[in-house]
């Protein structure tokens, strides 16, 4: 199993560009996320997806979209890049729980984004 | 609102010393998970434990032991004899049932430092 994959590792953007980041995973696991790590911040959540088909905003959304058309793949969209973007972004799965709260979350080994 | 507070943002011990990271959480819920995720230098965050709240026994695993007591909403982190190996950033993270359980907090950080 591979688990998480993201793809590219890194990229460098110039303001204004756009991008897309592809998150893979092979766990079947019903619940996709989008992070953003920023030094001193921790990590935010801007989108996260329940299920193929569907997704939701999270913590910080501005200036990013996504989509999950199969139930393996989550897409991060950057329709205009701007500087503030710059960052560590990671892409994570969980399965669903019987109870309300999920469970461990399995991480991506991270994109290095830098928009100059 | 939900906070993880970790007051630690660095930690430098000598090899074979004892640490314990620091992690203070808010929420008005009864219902909660804390977790702890360890990330290497090599960026990938990787799961450790998770704590649900109506389950205050200590756990012990090799080196490392979580003491949670919801009198003091603390949820620590004790690494015994460390090892170069330990140094990494270790984040806490509160999962909030109030949002389907699929939200998950975290805490800003504490990089620990470990010397040979």
């Amino acid at each position: 199993n591979a688990g998480v994959t993201q793809t590219p590792k890194f990229r460098v953007l110039k303001t204004g560009q756009s991008m897309t980041l592809l998150c893979a995973q092979d766990m079947n696991h019903e619940y996709m996320y989008w992070y953003r790590q920023d030094p001193g911040m921790g990590l935010r959540l801007i989108h996260y997806s329940v299920g193929e088909g569907t997704t939701a905003k999270g913590e910080v959304p501005d200036g990013y979209n996504v989509s999950r058309l199969k139930k393996q793949n989550f897409l991060l969209g950057l329709e205009s890049a701007a500087p503030s973007q710059t960052s560590v972004y990671f892409c994570a799965s969980s399965y669903i729980t019987t109870g309300l709260s999920s469970y461990e979350q399995y991480f991506g080994p991270g994109t290095r984004l830098t928009v100059t | 609102a939900q906070k993880v507070t970790q007051a630690q943002t660095e930690i430098s011990v000598v090899e074979k010393e004892d640490v314990t990271l620091d992690c203070v959480y808010e929420t008005r819920d009864t219902t909660y998970y804390l977790f702890w995720y360890k990330q290497p230098p090599s960026g990938e965050l990787v799961f450790l434990i998770r704590r649900n709240s109506f389950d205050e026994q200590n756990e012990i695993s090799g080196r490392y032991s979580w003491n949670f007591q919801k009198s003091t909403s603390s949820f620590n982190f004790t690494i015994t004899a460390s090892q170069v190996v330990d140094s990494a950033v270790y984040f806490c993270a509160l999962s909030d049932p109030n949002t389907g359980g699929f939200k998950t907090i975290f805490g800003a950080g504490t990089r620990l430092f470990v010397k040979a």
